[in-house]
């Protein structure tokens, strides 16, 4: 189980967002994925193995963590980064969080 | 530039059966592993199966299993997914999404996403 926290996080441009994903036991860094999905849309891969940007995804992502605690972290927030985040270890993926606008 | 074409909306009554396509190209389907995620309104991700086409032997997540058949067509570079035993909660946008395979070893990391069928079951 992945399990997101928080489940909605309100922030306003420019702030950094800290997304986390637990699991309920170890997992291989190598396959932790992150993704972000916009309303209407796909999801989209931002990171992968944890802590890799995925081609085209701007530096202000960022991934990190190992073992059970994982964390995606958006630097400066801009307008189009306010969507649902999920992580993903093989077929199970979190919950999402929310990331909206404050 | 890889890309999953997935088949137009469907509705079904239930109890019925559905049968969702994913085309893409035999360059990507000899490197990949092409997995079924579906999102119920509102909802997360949900993974129902996969196949690795080269291999031919697909997987289905416990919650699917008996319901749900993944089955892929070289000749096409087609990936199918039937879902059986239709029920209202089934109505979903259900997900191609692909990941890169050596062989029977895949990365999990779904790196090209289908744009997604709206499946609603209704009678």
């Amino acid at each position: 189980v992945l399990t997101q926290s928080p489940g909605t996080v309100s922030l306003s441009p420019g702030q950094r967002a800290t997304l986390s994903c637990r699991a309920s036991q170890s997992v291989r860094s190598r396959y932790l994925a992150w993704y972000q999905q916009k309303p209407g849309q796909a999801p989209r891969l931002l990171i992968y193995g944890a802590s890799s940007r995925a081609t085209g995804i701007p530096d202000r992502f960022s991934g990190s963590g190992s073992g059970t605690d994982f964390t995606l972290t958006i630097s400066r927030l801009e307008p189009e980064d306010f969507a649902v985040y999920y992580c993903q270890q093989y077929g199970i993926f979190g919950g999402g969080t929310k990331v909206e606008i404050k | 530039q890889v890309q999953l074409v997935q088949s137009g909306a469907e509705v079904r009554p239930p109890g019925s059966s559905v049968k969702v396509s994913c085309k893409t190209s035999a360059d990507t389907l000899s490197s990949s592993s092409v997995s079924w995620v579906r999102q119920a309104p509102g909802q997360g991700l949900e993974l129902m199966g996969r196949i690795i086409p080269v291999l031919g032997v697909p997987t289905y997540s416990q919650r699917f299993q008996g319901r749900v058949t993944i089955t892929a067509d070289r000749s096409t570079s087609t990936v199918y997914m039937e879902l059986s035993s239709l029920r209202p909660e089934d109505t979903a946008i259900y997900y191609c999404a692909r990941d890169l395979c050596s062989g029977a070893t895949c990365s999990w990391w779904f790196d090209t996403w289908g744009q997604g069928t709206l499946v609603t079951v209704s009678s």
